[in-house]
């Protein structure tokens, strides 16, 4: 069946050092991907999405890659802050096009800067 | 207001309880989506309304039942919990269109324990 699930639990980073967190799908007609961000005590919060079609979207210190042929998708953050520290949630979103869409998230990440 | 509220932030309830869980938004979203998420675990779809009008149910136990009275409230009505159903219940809501992604808000969650 469909699936999106990450490669790494736990990811522990020096401050100001790149963070690279990575998923995997496995069979997927989704139209985005995108990755959440999860606060102890909080809900997620959105980050950065790529459609389906594209390879690579960059933000403010972060960038989305997606490689459609091994079916990966990775988000990169730059200069990485204690403030980053959070769960991250990879998610596959389908459907909407006038009706509400369905939102499937992956198995997570913890990131832990060090200082 | 850019903000998806959820009442009450705690509860815990008995197996023979009733109590409900309101979520509140006020962005003018059309869609608004129930979701369970247990300890370190990733969210988990539980319904979607879009319109008011229910149009999806992950196969929820009938103890969970949704309602959604105008296009800014969500309730979640519970009766006969489990204890196995406690876990953080976040509500989210969003835009209806098409060849956006229109991303989720999210709600803070209400963290439900049941004894």
């Amino acid at each position: 069946g469909e699936s999106v699930g990450l490669h790494l639990p736990t990811l522990s980073v020096q401050e100001g050092d790149n963070s690279i967190i990575n998923c995997a799908y496995s069979n997927s007609a989704s139209d985005y991907f995108i990755w959440y961000k999860q606060e102890s005590g909080k809900g997620p919060q959105f980050i950065i999405d790529i459609r389906s079609n594209m390879d690579k979207r960059q933000g403010q210190r972060v960038t989305v890659l997606l490689n459609k042929t091994v079916k990966h998708l990775s988000l990169q953050i730059a200069a990485t802050q204690p403030g980053d520290s959070a769960v991250y949630f990879c998610a596959e979103k389908k459907g909407g096009g006038g009706t509400a869409s369905k939102l499937t998230f992956g198995t997570g990440t913890r990131l832990q800067v060090t200082l | 207001d850019t903000e998806v509220t959820q009442t009450p932030k705690h509860l815990v309830m008995g197996m023979t309880n009733k109590k409900s869980l309101k979520c509140e938004q006020h962005m003018g979203h059309r869609a608004m989506y129930w979701y369970k998420q247990k300890a370190k675990k990733p969210p988990e779809l539980m319904f979607v309304y879009s319109y008011e009008k229910l149009s999806i149910n992950e196969s929820v136990p009938s103890r969970f039942s949704p309602e959604c009275p105008n296009s800014s409230l969500l309730n979640l009505h519970l009766h006969a919990l489990q204890p196995e159903d406690s876990a953080l219940y976040l509500c989210a809501s969003s835009q209806i269109g098409q060849g956006e992604n229109y991303g989720y808000t999210f709600g803070s969650g209400t963290r439900l324990t049941v004894v």
